[in-house]
């Protein structure tokens, strides 16, 4: 597609469940970051995939947050047993190479998830 | 770890007021550095990327420097709109982006 698009663009659960957040890249996109924005902390790194591997996990707050992603394509962040401190939007971004030089990313509009 | 300040947190402008919005990082070992707006409930927009070796990068009625020794960019808009109204972002990258906390900027018509 033409932009980095994200699914759902809103998700509400309740606490302990589980959810899974997608995110589908810039075509061509070797490199993809997840990103979470909260009103306490900021716009904060979760995890960067360059291909299908994860070099960077250094962000995921907690073994509850779990990411992949496939083909080098499309990315799934997973969080098990929601909490409310889990409330956040989270933004998904892309690149063309995750070195140095054409590594402008582009983001998503993001999805809200709100934990009840 | 990285830094990220920016300053000031709030501007509240007359329509054609210039705008300067200043934003600082600590370890000066980056790639480059992205401007973003933000509109509330949207995402990200990149304005501007300045990469390391460069002073200046212009767009339109935005400009924004980088002086990475001493670890400060600023981002000018010239001749502001009521459109220009939302949060800007500067962030910081050594492959992963590092953000401040932004600056809202209100417009008045």
């Amino acid at each position: 597609g033409a932009g980095v698009s994200q699914s759902p663009s809103n998700k509400v659960t309740e606490k302990g469940k589980d959810v899974e957040l997608r995110c589908d890249p810039i075509s061509g996109h070797t490199a993809l970051y997840w990103y979470r924005q909260s009103l306490g902390q900021g716009l904060e790194f979760l995890i960067y995939f360059q291909g299908n591997s994860a070099p960077d996990k250094s962000g995921l707050p907690s073994d509850r947050f779990s990411a992949e992603r496939t083909g080098g394509s499309v990315s799934t962040l997973t969080i098990q047993r929601t909490q409310q401190e889990d409330s956040a939007v989270y933004l998904c971004a892309s690149s063309f190479s995750g070195g140095a030089g054409d590594n402008e990313q582009f983001f998503g509009p993001g999805t809200r998830l709100t934990v009840l | 770890k990285q830094e990220v300040t920016q300053i000031p947190a709030a501007l509240s402008v007359p329509e054609g007021e210039n705008l300067v919005l200043n934003c600082s990082f600590t370890d000066s070992a980056i790639y480059n550095l992205q401007w973003f707006r933000q509109d509330p409930g949207k995402g990200l927009t990149s304005l501007l990327l300045i990469q390391s070796s460069q002073r200046e990068q212009t767009s339109g009625r935005l400009n924004a420097s980088l002086d990475k020794s001493s670890g400060r960019s600023t981002l000018y808009i010239a001749a502001s709109q009521p459109g220009d109204s939302a949060t800007y972002l500067c962030a910081v990258n050594d492959y992963k982006l590092s953000f401040g906390a932004g600056t809202t900027v209100t417009v008045r018509a």
